[in-house]
């Protein structure tokens, strides 16, 4: 039972476009959404983050975009790098910051 | 750098042996969590303490798992007759609750353990 689903495994997008990271999630108890950067070797990198009370939340190249109805979210990146070239996680909480929840991964390529 | 801190870094055991993992926290972070990670999936919640307290375990730690965290600061995993399906990624994150009602966690670079 997969509360938090990235149904893409992978994505590669070219240098200096935009790449969106979508993120699908089941449990409406959720009230804060994070996504994460991990490379190789190394733990999580926390990237941006939006709480349910707004539908968008921006970080330099980073936008998030939660739509609460569709229980969706997404991640854009304009524009991209090839230092982007990782894994992204996209992970729920509830309003306490408790019973964190983790999406499987999607593994962005970014193409010089 | 001040960040999470995780020793070892790697482990290998034979099964039915005991292995221990130490996290050291960002040293104002009130929270700590143990999350464990497989190939090409999220991590995945173990536990969490708030100081010392253990709020939270995860139906999925079985009683061979247990965690500590003494005196508020660095906490400790232990899996006791390891298991060939405990390998895996353990990573520990820390968080400072409290200042916010949300808050981000800020994860160490994880212990692999490999159980022959």
């Amino acid at each position: 039972d997969q509360q938090v689903k990235q149904n893409s495994p992978s994505l590669s997008v070219q240098e200096g476009r935009i790449s969106i990271l979508n993120c699908d999630y089941t449990n409406s108890m959720f009230d804060y959404f994070l996504w994460y950067k991990k490379y190789p070797a190394e733990g999580p990198t926390f990237l941006i983050s939006i709480s349910s009370i707004k539908d968008k939340n921006e970080d330099g190249r980073f936008t998030v975009f939660l739509n609460k109805s569709a229980k969706h979210l997404s991640l854009h990146i304009v524009p991209s790098q090839p230092g982007d070239s990782a894994v992204y996680f996209c992970a729920a909480s509830d309003n306490y910051g408790q019973n964190f929840v983790f999406g499987p991964g999607t593994r962005l390529s970014v193409l010089p | 750098d001040t960040g999470v801190s995780q020793n070892p870094r790697h482990k290998i055991t034979k099964r039915g042996q005991n292995v221990t993992f130490r996290c050291d926290p960002i040293s104002e972070h009130n929270r700590l969590y143990w999350y464990r990670q497989t190939l090409g999936q999220g991590p995945e919640f173990l536990t969490y303490f708030q100081n010392e307290a253990q709020l939270e375990k995860s139906r999925l730690l079985s009683d061979r798992f247990s965690a500590e965290r003494p005196k508020g600061s660095f906490s400790t995993l232990e899996i006791q007759r390891t298991e060939q399906g405990d390998s895996a990624m353990y990573l520990c994150a820390s968080s400072l609750y409290g200042r916010s009602t949300y808050n981000e966690q800020f994860f160490g670079p994880g212990t692999r353990l490999t159980v022959l």
